[in-house]
């Protein structure tokens, strides 16, 4: 039965850098093909897709954020990571993180809520 | 990116009707290696995280009940619930995985009449 959870600051300031931890079961990143996904859903923007990060390190990232974004892995104990550096108030929303597969996000985590605030 | 634009906006229905939900895509998103069409479709319900429903156009994920369908290709997609239940009130989505960025519709909201 898969399962993912992120776990985050909740609230941060401007021009700091938040930092995510997705932790996962039921699935492992050591897997071929496995991949774990990031997606954030703001008032602005709806749902956009942020990064995936696969089995072999791969990486993507959406462009639009693409030099702020980090992600990597930790697949001994089933744990995905997203830091996005210089944060604004357009980066206040739910966070989640994703099993990535062929067929797209196939399972959600419940999201964390992120607020940037002064 | 390939933009995605879902239509409608919102959609009022009474129990038993049936719904069509849909998205056109900027591009093809038909792979010529596979023939698959990389579009899925989401429901979330308020307060949760979306859950999958479709993917691959038309394949229904495990446990999703058989009055959602989907269908489509290239470039039009339709997500279609017939026989709409009270629990099936809530926001759907498309999604496109075939170019990266992934990109998703602005949304449908489903609601009771």
């Amino acid at each position: 039965q898969v399962s993912l959870k992120e776990s985050g600051p909740g609230i941060l300031q401007p021009f700091q850098t938040l930092s995510l931890t997705c932790s996962f079961s039921g699935f492992s990143l050591g897997t071929s093909n496995m991949g774990v996904g990031w997606i954030r859903q703001t008032s602005g923007k709806g749902l956009e897709y942020l990064a995936t990060i696969w089995w072999d390190d791969d990486k993507y990232f959406n462009p639009s954020l693409n030099s702020r974004l980090t992600v990597s892995k930790d697949t001994s104990n089933n744990q995905a990571f997203l830091k996005i550096t210089s944060v604004d108030t357009a980066d206040t929303g739910t966070y989640y993180c994703t099993q990535r597969r062929g067929r797209g996000f196939a399972y959600w985590g419940q999201g964390t809520l992120v607020t940037v605030s002064s | 990116d390939i933009v995605m634009t879902q239509s409608p906006f919102s959609l009022a229905v009474s129990e038993g009707e049936m719904v069509t939900i849909n998205c056109k895509s900027s591009q093809s998103l038909l792979s010529s290696g596979n023939q698959k069409n990389y579009l899925a479709w989401y429901q979330q319900k308020p307060g949760q995280s979306p859950k999958l429903l479709i993917y691959y156009a038309s394949t229904r994920q495990s446990g999703v009940p058989d009055r959602f369908i989907g269908s489509g290709s290239g470039t039009d997609f339709t997500l279609t619930i017939s026989d709409v239940q009270a629990e099936d009130l809530a926001d759907y989505y498309c999604l496109q995985h075939y170019s990266s960025p992934d990109t998703f519709g602005a949304g449908t909201k489903l609601e009771l009449k």
